[in-house]
């Protein structure tokens, strides 16, 4: 069975960083490339961020270039967000979710989530 | 990288058929059959209803359909049950690999 399983969030001072982490089972993890999803309280879903098999193609939203990094450790199948510089408006349950194998970028699991606050 | 454009709600009674319409431009909608929607419950994590405009994961209704035409995909959800009462995002993937999702709608059962 696939799951996905967030961790990492919690309460940060604007301008402080968080690590998150998504550690998958129950699949190829280096099979698929993976998506970091955000949602904004009583908002929609943003994509932050977009990583493929091995790390070497990503995609970030403008709003967090530069600030923002994804990695994915293949041996601990493990998916990480590295975020620095927080803002007020980065506040959001950020959900881990995986790309379909077929082509496209459907999301066809996704993790619980992990709430992150930036607020003093 | 502006979002897709949906309406913000829906309505429709039991039995009954609602499209929800996801407008984007030549850059995502209209250039790719890469087009997905998402049913959220509240407080509950998005699931995958349609991919590539018009495919049903295994497990999901065929009361759920999808389309495309031109810049603007469609979700069709036929013989509306009170638990269909969520919200929707569609989804495409554009240019330079970027993700959008619409801004959502919220389908309300009468």
């Amino acid at each position: 069975e696939v799951h996905l399983v967030e961790s990492g969030g919690g309460l940060v001072q604007p301008g402080g960083s968080l690590r998150l982490s998504c550690v998958v089972s129950g699949f190829s993890f280096s099979s698929h490339y993976m998506h970091w999803v955000r949602q904004a309280p009583g908002k929609g879903l943003v994509c932050v961020s977009r990583i493929n098999f091995d790390g070497t193609k990503i995609t970030y939203a403008d709003s967090v270039k530069g600030r923002f990094t994804v990695s994915r450790d293949n041996a601990n199948n493990t998916l990480y967000l590295q975020m620095n510089s927080l803002r007020a408006d980065d506040t959001a349950i950020y959900y881990c979710a995986r790309e379909m194998v077929v082509a496209g970028t459907d999301l066809d699991y996704w993790g619980q989530g992990t709430l992150v606050t930036v607020s003093s | 990288q502006s979002a897709l454009t949906q309406p913000p709600s829906a309505s429709g009674s039991p039995g009954q058929s609602v499209t929800i319409s996801c407008t984007g431009t030549a850059s995502d909608v209209g250039a790719y059959d890469y087009v997905s929607w998402y049913q959220q419950h509240p407080g509950k994590a998005p699931k995958l209803m349609i991919y590539g405009v018009i495919n049903r994961p295994s497990g999901v209704p065929d009361r759920f359909s999808g389309s495309k035409s031109g810049n603007t995909a469609s979700l069709t959800v036929s013989g509306l049950q009170a638990e269909d009462e969520a919200d929707y995002y569609c989804s495409s993937y554009a240019d330079s690999s970027n993700v959008l999702f619409g801004g959502g709608t919220k389908l309300t059962v009468l």
